[in-house]
């Protein structure tokens, strides 16, 4: 069975500063993998998705991740935060060996933005 | 763009009542998924449908059922509602063959 941990179920960071968000993955298989955020009361919306190819990713806003097979991660980056960037953002893993296959998510790490 | 659409987007039920949330995939796409987020949790997997068949199922009662009908759109209907089935439930789509699913906004269900 796959899975997906994020370290922090809160993160903090000055406005400006890095936003790192952690996900390790857990699989059999080579994963696809994705990062979702949600504003609130609102639906997820995909940032970035891995899945074959260039281990580094870019996504929208200005966020990035990087698969890193040798340590089962995929932690999202951005390098200046902004204001807006406050939401939950969630990790998802789906099963490579069925294509476009249902989302096992983490359980989230909601992003504050100190101004 | 066109994105996936939900109705109704609030609902207020009574326990031991039903409920149908209906979802609008985007044009073309061919599969569509349902999840149910309970507060302050991480979205669960209930259904998905491919093609007008169920693809896979997840962690969903008995008491719920779904379908995909001939124009892609599909209905999730519950039945004997509980308090714990208050949640968030999103529809997602896409189309076979590529990667990544586009959740639409969600039904807030409220069971009283």
């Amino acid at each position: 069975a796959q899975s997906v941990t994020q370290l922090g179920s809160h993160v903090s960071v000055s406005e400006g500063a890095l936003v790192l968000l952690r996900c390790n993955y857990s699989s059999s298989v080579p994963p696809y993998l994705f990062w979702y955020v949600q504003y609130p009361n609102q639906g997820l919306q995909l940032l970035l998705k891995y899945t074959t190819g260039a281990t580094l990713v870019k996504g929208i806003n200005g966020f990035e991740a990087e698969f890193k097979k040798s340590e089962t991660s995929f932690h999202l980056t951005k390098p200046s935060a902004h204001m807006s960037d406050a939401a939950e953002y969630f990790c998802a893993v789906s099963d490579l060996r069925f294509g476009n296959e249902k989302l096992t998510f983490g359980t989230g790490t909601r992003l504050t933005i100190i101004p | 763009a066109a994105g996936v659409i939900q109705s109704p987007r609030h609902l207020i039920k009574e326990k031991r009542e039903t409920a149908t949330l209906k979802c609008y995939p985007i044009p073309r796409h061919d599969t569509v998924y349902w999840y149910q987020q309970g507060p302050g949790q991480d979205p669960q997997f209930l259904i998905s449908f491919y093609e007008k068949m169920q693809s896979d199922k997840g962690s969903i009662p008995d008491r719920f059922s779904a379908q995909q009908f001939s124009d892609y759109h599909s209905e999730l209907n519950m039945s004997s509602l509980e308090l714990g089935d208050s949640a968030l439930y999103f529809c997602a789509s896409c189309l076979g063959g590529e990667v990544g699913q586009y959740f639409g906004p969600g039904t807030r269900l409220t069971v009283t």
